[in-house]
């Protein structure tokens, strides 16, 4: 398997709704990411985890929270979110932080 | 094309021409550069990628070029498909800091 999954393809959710975005990659990668993307920009570093562990948190509001239960899955819980997180979420991976990444087809995630 | 605004710089080009797309980067100090390819609605795809150490590789009909002089990374298509139509990013990675940059985006339009 050399492909890095996500599911939902396609999301919305009102503002007090809670959801969760899940990604999914078996190539045996110790580095997992979150990015944000908006339409015409590349995509925003949102976290790390290297080894299962969050390495980075790139000060992103705490109505985004992580989470990593084993090495090969990777899930963004959502709670409270605004209109303007509307947005691509994509998910990588690579073989160590700093390696090259490999994405996801992302979630498009609507905000009401 | 220029960027203006929320506008992605814009190359056009012919079916069967070659096209080159640019990148312009900061940090002297990275370690190693990818080429991204961005279909609408899908996750970044990975093209190719060089070491800064080295001063051009070549893929199956890319190759890209690295002027560590000038900062500078150029993605060369030779006999450019529709397939080929996508917004480009470039990335750089710097070991030692686990720092992964993108660049703003080229977008590819091939006309038949």
């Amino acid at each position: 398997d050399t492909e890095v999954t996500q599911t939902p393809k396609h999301l919305v959710m009102g503002m007090t709704n809670k959801k969760s975005l899940k990604c999914e990659q078996h190539m045996g990668h110790r580095a997992m990411y979150w990015y944000k993307q908006k339409a015409k920009k590349p995509p925003e570093l949102m976290f790390v985890y290297s080894y299962e562990k969050l390495s980075i948190n790139e000060s992103v509001p705490s109505r985004f929270s992580p989470e990593c239960p084993n090495s090969s899955l990777l899930n963004l819980h959502l709670h409270a979110l605004q209109p303007e997180d509307s947005a691509l979420y994509l998910c990588a991976s690579s073989p160590r932080e700093s390696d090259t990444q490999y994405f996801g087809p992302g979630t498009r995630l609507t905000v009401l | 094309g220029e960027s203006v605004g929320l506008h992605l710089p814009t190359l056009s080009v012919q079916e069967g021409d070659n096209s080159i797309i640019n990148c312009a980067y900061s940090n002297s100090a990275s370690d190693y550069f990818i080429w991204y390819k961005q279909e609408s609605g899908k996750g970044p795809q990975f093209i190719i990628d060089i070491r800064s150490n080295m001063d051009k590789r070549q893929g199956q009909r890319v190759t890209v070029l690295l002027n560590k002089t000038v900062k500078h990374l150029s993605l060369q298509i030779a006999a450019t498909q529709p397939g080929d139509s996508a917004v480009y990013f470039c990335a750089e990675i710097k070991y030692n800091f686990n720092k992964f940059y993108f660049g703003s985006g080229t977008k590819l339009n091939v006309k038949p």
